[in-house]
């Protein structure tokens, strides 16, 4: 099993529409927490870090669920310049190294 | 990427040559990382620098890769060898220590081996 994993997608949805991206973690990548987004042939940027408590970016909110072991991104009133790749990303023990999900591409429509 | 530079952008090599990949990394951030990228895939981790400590090396392919860094400075990637397999974008990644702190990307190199 991988240590974090991600639906792949592509998520379609029209521009304005709120979206939810579920990302599960393995006990060996269970340190801290980052999403991260990734356009085309471009390199990943930090979208936002994930707080045990929850946290909110304007129309970005991300959850951690330590019991089940996910974290989730949520984001409301799409806009077109929203479509992108984005990566779960978790520390491992040590928080020496970076486990990056494959990502989950986001198409967001007219 | 936040001052983290990479060179070459693009390289194309022949199978069998040896290519070496160069980050300049942002002063004062002793964690560098070197990921893979094939085409369509996810970040695959090869390699971890911090400060003087031994490198983390678990992620690394086979024998033909190899990576340097002195101190805090510049950091290199050789394949020797290559295959087409290798074929990727090879991204470079510093962080200011370990994992508290976000990764910041440099813009990659594209390698091609035909």
């Amino acid at each position: 099993r991988k240590e974090v994993e991600q639906d792949p997608g592509p998520f379609n949805v029209p521009e304005g529409a709120t979206v939810a991206f579920n990302c599960t973690y393995s006990n060996s990548a269970s340190q801290s927490f980052f999403w991260y987004r990734q356009d085309c042939r471009k390199e990943p940027k930090l979208l936002m870090s994930v707080y045990s408590s929850g946290n909110e970016d304007g129309r970005f909110t991300a959850q951690l669920n330590r019991a089940s072991q996910y974290i989730s991104l949520l984001i409301r009133d799409s806009k077109l310049s929203d479509s992108a790749t984005y990566l779960c990303v978790a520390t491992g023990y040590n928080f020496n190294k970076f486990y990056f999900g494959s990502g989950t591409k986001l198409n967001v429509k007219p | 990427g936040a001052g983290v530079s990479q060179s070459p952008s693009n390289k194309v090599t022949e199978k069998g040559k040896d290519v070496e990949l160069r980050c300049d990394p942002i002063s004062g951030h002793t964690a560098l990382y070197w990921y893979r990228q094939r085409l369509g895939q996810g970040l695959e981790f090869l390699i971890y620098f911090q400060g003087n400590s031994a490198p983390d090396k678990s992620g690394l392919p086979s024998d033909r890769f190899s990576a340097e860094r002195t101190g805090e400075s510049v950091s290199t990637l050789t394949i020797q060898r290559t295959q087409q397999e290798d074929s990727a974008v090879y991204l470079c990644a510093v962080s200011e220590d370990r994992g508290y702190y976000e990764q910041y990307f440099g813009p990659g190199t594209r390698l091609t081996v035909t």
